[in-house]
């Protein structure tokens, strides 16, 4: 599966747009782009995926650039409880979950 | 999306003592399931991945010998950590992937595990 690349870290103040980029440069053309996140201490937790169309979902939105090199994750309106570890994978569909090191977004009152 | 659980949610042993953790897919079969191990600070990594009925299959590093897969049924996984030692001590998840009708053959995760070895 494609790498990915992240920000380490990112900080949002409370109720604005977190905007979280992914760069997946080496992507194939069977490969999904996924986003989980992780808050402290429990499992992952699913978010959206997607393969080139943009994903809008009751969490949050997905844009996948036209040459899928990279996407964002959008939380439209970032609470304290949206503080936690976001992993964006690539992956092709029948191909196990790898994670990366992942985004520490922190969510500020 | 589908529920997975872990049994027990935190444990604390004695070095040189085994430890089971129990995975379950509560409302779905799980053709397969993945255990992963989480240090502190750290990202998931993958140990190993199991079908239903057959050995499991380790990741480079992980000695099978000492973390011992069964998924015997389409429902429960079990992860025995044998002779645990200090640096054992992790947090462990697992994670299941089944036939689901609206699924695009995806992994659902449990809740993890915190194993700490005294």
């Amino acid at each position: 599966d494609a790498k990915t690349t992240q920000p380490p870290s990112m900080d949002c103040a409370e109720g604005r747009a977190a905007n979280l980029p992914c760069n997946h440069s080496t992507i194939s053309g069977n490969e999904y782009v996924y986003w989980y996140r992780q808050i402290h201490s429990q499992g992952p937790q699913y978010i959206i995926h997607g393969l080139k169309n943009n994903e809008t979902n009751e969490m949050a939105s997905l844009i996948i650039t036209e040459d899928r090199k990279s996407s964002t994750l959008i939380l439209p309106h970032a609470t304290l409880r949206d503080t936690a570890v976001y992993y964006c994978i690539v992956r092709a569909i029948n191909n196990d979950m790898r994670f990366g090191a992942g985004t520490r977004l922190t969510v500020k009152p | 999306g589908a529920v997975v659980s872990q049994h027990p949610s935190w444990v604390i042993c004695k070095s040189g003592t085994s430890v089971k953790i129990e995975c379950r897919s509560l409302d779905f079969q799980a053709t397969t399931m993945f255990w992963y191990r989480q240090f502190p600070k750290q990202s998931l990594m993958l140990m190993a991945t199991s079908n239903e009925g057959s050995k499991a299959t380790y990741e480079q590093g992980v000695e099978k010998d000492k973390f011992l897969i069964n998924h015997a049924s389409l429902t429960l996984s079990t992860l025995t950590v044998t002779s645990a030692h200090p640096e054992d001590s992790s947090f462990y998840i697992c994670s299941g992937k089944g036939l689901l009708a609206d699924s695009y053959n995806e992994q659902f995760f449990g809740p993890g595990t915190r194993l700490t070895v005294l």
